[in-house]
């Protein structure tokens, strides 16, 4: 079956250490984008790709870093410069000029 | 900037009964689409329903109907025959620019009581 898989489903992270988060697609969309969710928020981009090794910083890029080097992958790394980086991070791709996004599960990311 | 608002933080509504979400939303743009997601506990984002700007009829899926008033930018949510599986979070969303620009809302947290 076709989807969007991200992993781990839980992080920790101790403060002053980078950690990647991983997301797979296997769907051949071209689009793909991080977006972090807060209690009591919406969901906040953070970065977007739509071809591969290209991409853009969304609304809360600072302390954030991606890569797109295969189209079916798009790993975000949460580095030591993000100062609040405990949240729910969630992946969602789609293909160019289709309008529905297709959401992995998530990962909860927290600092201890 | 394209923003959307959901004024509701919060909703319950009775099995069995009926439930209406609020969206609104601010663009400058023509052609654009807007959706509802919602997200149950296990915090899966599911489509539940998506609108054409340019349609002018409102789109229903099976419960779930939406009342698309484009010059007002409202984007309302009707759930009928509410049960208990549509407790969850839901966010209206905006998309414009072929999956370029996707805007989310604050969301509205629904329970449904039996």
């Amino acid at each position: 079956d076709g989807g969007i898989t991200q992993s781990p489903k839980y992080l920790f992270r101790k403060e002053g250490q980078n950690v990647t988060l991983s997301c797979e697609q296997n769907l051949n969309h071209d689009a793909m984008y991080w977006y972090r969710q807060d209690p009591g928020q919406g969901l906040r981009l953070i970065y977007y790709s739509q071809i591969v090794n290209d991409f853009q910083k969304g609304d809360i890029a600072e302390g954030y870093s991606v890569s797109r080097e295969k189209k079916e992958s798009f790993p975000l790394t949460v580095t030591s410069a993000q100062k609040n980086p405990t949240a729910f991070y969630l992946c969602a791709s789609f293909k160019t000029g289709n309008t529905e996004a297709f959401f992995g599960q998530g990962t909860r990311l927290t600092v201890v | 900037a394209q923003t959307v608002t959901q004024s509701q933080p919060e909703m319950s509504v009775q099995e069995a009964e009926t439930v209406t979400l609020s969206c609104t939303y601010d663009t400058s743009e023509n052609n654009y689409y807007l959706f509802w997601y919602k997200q149950p506990p296990s915090r899966q984002m599911i489509l539940v329903i998506r609108q054409e700007a340019y349609k002018q009829q409102n789109a229903t899926e099976n419960r779930f109907s939406v009342n698309f008033q484009k010059a007002a930018k409202s984007f309302s949510l009707k759930i009928s025959d509410s049960q208990l599986g549509d407790t969850a979070m839901y966010f209206c969303a905006f998309e414009y620019g072929y999956g370029q620009n996707f805007v989310f809302g604050p969301g509205t947290r629904l329970s449904v009581l039996p």
